[in-house]
């Protein structure tokens, strides 16, 4: 039973252009979320989260998007670069109990 | 260090031997925790140690795995009588608390032949 969906497998977008990465989650439990970004033989290295309180939060080029109705949330990056391009995973955990579930993830091609 | 240290990088092994995997958390973060990765697969929780709590362990795939966090620092993954089917990336984790961003080692490339 995967909690966590990721259901685009890969993304391509040209330099300068909007990334936008999905991921869906069925445990209506979950309440807070994270995306991180992976590069080959390296850990996964954290980018953003946002707590269920809240519907958006912003850093930098990077903005995490989440509709609890939907039980949805995005990633934008603006304006997409070459480096970007990595694996992207999202992840979600209940509050109190440090497991997070992680989606399959996205490998994010930028091209210039 | 500065971040998250695992070792060895890479480990080759016969099925049935035992291995030990190694993780130096981030100083003064008190979570640490346990996740593989199969190939083409997302991240599998295994193992979560909070202080001097008892672990949950709810993640580990078998009675064969097992875990330590001595001294609320440094943690050991062994993992006994190794099959194929625990051919995978272990990583480590740790954060200041448990509902902190997590930050991962570079993780141990496990290879069971």
């Amino acid at each position: 039973d995967q909690q966590v969906k990721q259901n685009s497998p890969s993304l391509s977008v040209q330099e300068g252009r909007i990334s936008i990465l999905n991921c869906d989650y069925t445990n209506s439990m979950f309440d807070y979320f994270l995306w991180y970004k992976k590069y080959p033989a390296e850990g996964p290295t954290f980018l953003i989260s946002i707590s269920s309180i809240k519907d958006k939060n912003e850093d930098g080029r990077f903005t995490v998007f989440l509709n609890k109705s939907a039980k949805h949330l995005s990633l934008h990056i603006v304006p997409s670069q070459p480096g970007d391009s990595a694996v992207y995973f999202c992840a979600a955990s209940v509050s109190n109990t440090g497991k997070l579930i992680f989606g399959q993830g996205t490998t994010l091609q930028v091209k210039p | 260090g500065a971040g998250v240290s695992q070792s060895p990088s890479n480990k080759v092994t016969e099925k049935g031997k035992d291995v030990e995997l190694r993780c130096d958390p981030i100083s003064g973060h008190t979570a640490l925790y346990w996740y593989r990765q199969s190939l083409g697969q997302g991240l599998e929780f295994l193992i979560y140690f909070q202080g001097n709590s008892a672990p949950d362990k709810s993640g580990l795939p078998s009675d064969r795995f097992s875990a330590e966090r001595t001294g609320g620092s440094v943690s050991t993954l062994t993992i006994q009588r190794t099959q194929q089917e625990d051919s995978a990336v272990y990583l480590c984790a740790s954060s200041h608390d448990r509902d902190e961003p997590q930050h991962f080692g570079d993780g141990t490339r496990l290879s069971i032949l």
